[in-house]
């Protein structure tokens, strides 16, 4: 079963800065099968980016994916007010078919 | 759009079976490139898969909850359910109803959430 590590726990940024969130696998992930997801607190998750690196719709084009293999990354290039809160990491393995989400960065207000 | 609602208890007695059932509308059930989902998120934890289930009926379940899981779809009703049996204080969570892109493997509709505590 592949493991996903979120790193940093906390990322503490002020509105404007650059978020850089890491997702790495403990094995290889293909990359049309990693997801970045954010969450607010009391709503349920949001799609962000699928396939390492497609925005989903509606996505403002701030959020920004990439990585493969093990490792993968979100990128926020100016943070908005509206973009703190807890980000996910999701991948699917085929073998066998199960979904697994990493623990979550929390981006926080400085 | 589709839209997803779980209803259910908001409670359930240890060691019984909780039961959620998750509502469809702005689609149907029956379509193929889905996979009908639940995910549940331990109180301020992070996201658990529970399993799925195709329009087909093939499921797929979590290993770790797989022996007293079981999802199954009511295509009259436009409804997909979760049982989960021999509760437990750690199956306290909010419980989401999803749907998945097969294509994609992504979540991209969720429910609302529903929180259900099992206490005696």
């Amino acid at each position: 079963e592949i493991v996903l590590t979120q790193s940093p726990g906390t990322l503490s940024l002020s509105p404007g800065e650059r978020a850089t969130l890491s997702c790495r696998a403990s094995q290889s992930v293909s990359s049309s099968y990693l997801a970045w997801y954010q969450q607010k607190p009391g709503q349920a998750p949001r799609l962000l980016i699928y396939g390492a690196s497609s925005r989903a719709t509606g996505i403002p084009d701030r959020f920004s994916g990439s990585g493969s293999g093990t490792d993968f990354t979100l990128t926020i290039s100016r943070l908005e007010p509206e973009d703190f809160a807890v980000y996910y990491c999701q991948q699917y393995g085929s073998s066998p078919g199960i979904f697994t989400f990493g623990p979550g960065t929390k981006v926080d207000i400085k | 759009q589709v839209q997803l609602q779980e209803s259910g208890p908001g409670l359930v007695k240890p060691s019984q079976t909780l039961s959620l059932t998750c509502t469809v509308s702005g689609g149907s059930i029956s379509s193929g490139g889905y996979y009908w989902s639940w995910i549940r998120q331990h109180p301020g934890k992070g996201l658990e898969w529970i399993g799925y289930i195709y329009y087909s009926g093939s499921t797929y379940y979590n290993p770790s909850l797989k022996s007293r899981v079981t999802i199954s779809v009511d295509t009259s009703k436009n409804q997909f359910s979760l049982k989960l049996s021999s509760v437990t204080a750690a199956d306290t969570a909010v419980y989401y109803c999803a749907l998945v892109v097969v294509i994609t493997r992504t979540v991209d509709y969720w429910g609302q959430g529903t929180l259900v505590t099992v206490s005696s």
